[in-house]
């Protein structure tokens, strides 16, 4: 099946700086990027839509100010964590939709951890 | 708007036995439906998906799971678990335009225990 690549799986941070974590579609184009944030022992909560360049649509409630959302090209979207506080740990995962078939396929997560 | 329910939070079982892992969904319109299992601290992979076509969908691990509409279910069943099926199981749904997936809804996980 179609590979989705997450980078860094695992950060740790101090609490005030900011983290970048990658999604890259390593085997197909994706127009559209998905993240996920996943409190622990809890399901998947979508924070945002991503389309390659566009604008992304975020969820109610998220802070667009703070997870920022890139999509530049049609393989990679990055969320970038600004400032960040420890309430922001979360394991973050991303997916990604093949443009033509419609399926998505799911990166394996990024651990923050902000101390 | 979709929803999805898992009315168990966690399932033990005894390896070997049967197991069923329950999801209904509420929708205005037709849905497509998943099932993934995620392993700690890993990504989700897909295990079975209802797109359209038979009711009885199987996947992978041995895994199967039964479409039926009239009760808005979509249950998960194995007949032999083995101890590496120990994983939380997500139960998600997609309103499908044109054959592509829209914007997955997960119900909150079913956390499947293995013992020997």
């Amino acid at each position: 099946g179609a590979v989705v690549s997450q980078h860094p799986s695992r950060v740790i941070c101090k609490s005030g700086t900011s983290v970048k974590i990658e999604c890259r579609s390593l085997d197909f184009q994706a127009t559209t990027m998905f993240w996920y944030r996943q409190f622990p022992k809890q399901s998947l909560m979508l924070m945002a839509t991503s389309n390659e360049g566009s604008k992304a649509t975020y969820e109610q409630g998220v802070e667009k100010d703070k997870f920022l959302i890139n999509h530049a090209s049609l393989t990679l979207s990055t969320l970038t964590v600004t400032s960040a506080h420890p309430e922001d740990s979360s394991f973050y995962i991303c997916s990604a939709r093949i443009q033509y078939t419609g399926e998505l396929f799911f990166g394996e997560g990024s651990r923050l951890t902000v101390l | 708007a979709q929803s999805v329910t898992q009315l168990d939070s966690q399932v033990p079982v005894f390896e070997e036995a049967p197991v069923e892992l329950r999801c209904n969904y509420s929708s205005s319109v037709s849905v497509y439906l998943f099932w993934y299992v995620q392993y700690p601290n890993q990504g989700l992979q897909l295990l079975l998906k209802y797109l359209s076509g038979s009711t009885l969908v199987k996947g992978i691990n041995g895994f199967e799971a039964e479409f039926n509409k009239s009760q808005t279910s979509f249950h998960l069943r194995k007949p032999s678990v083995h101890i590496s099926d120990t994983a939380e199981y997500f139960c998600a749904v997609s309103e499908g335009y044109g054959g592509s997936q829209g914007n997955l809804i997960f119900g909150k996980g079913t956390k499947l225990s293995v013992k020997p």
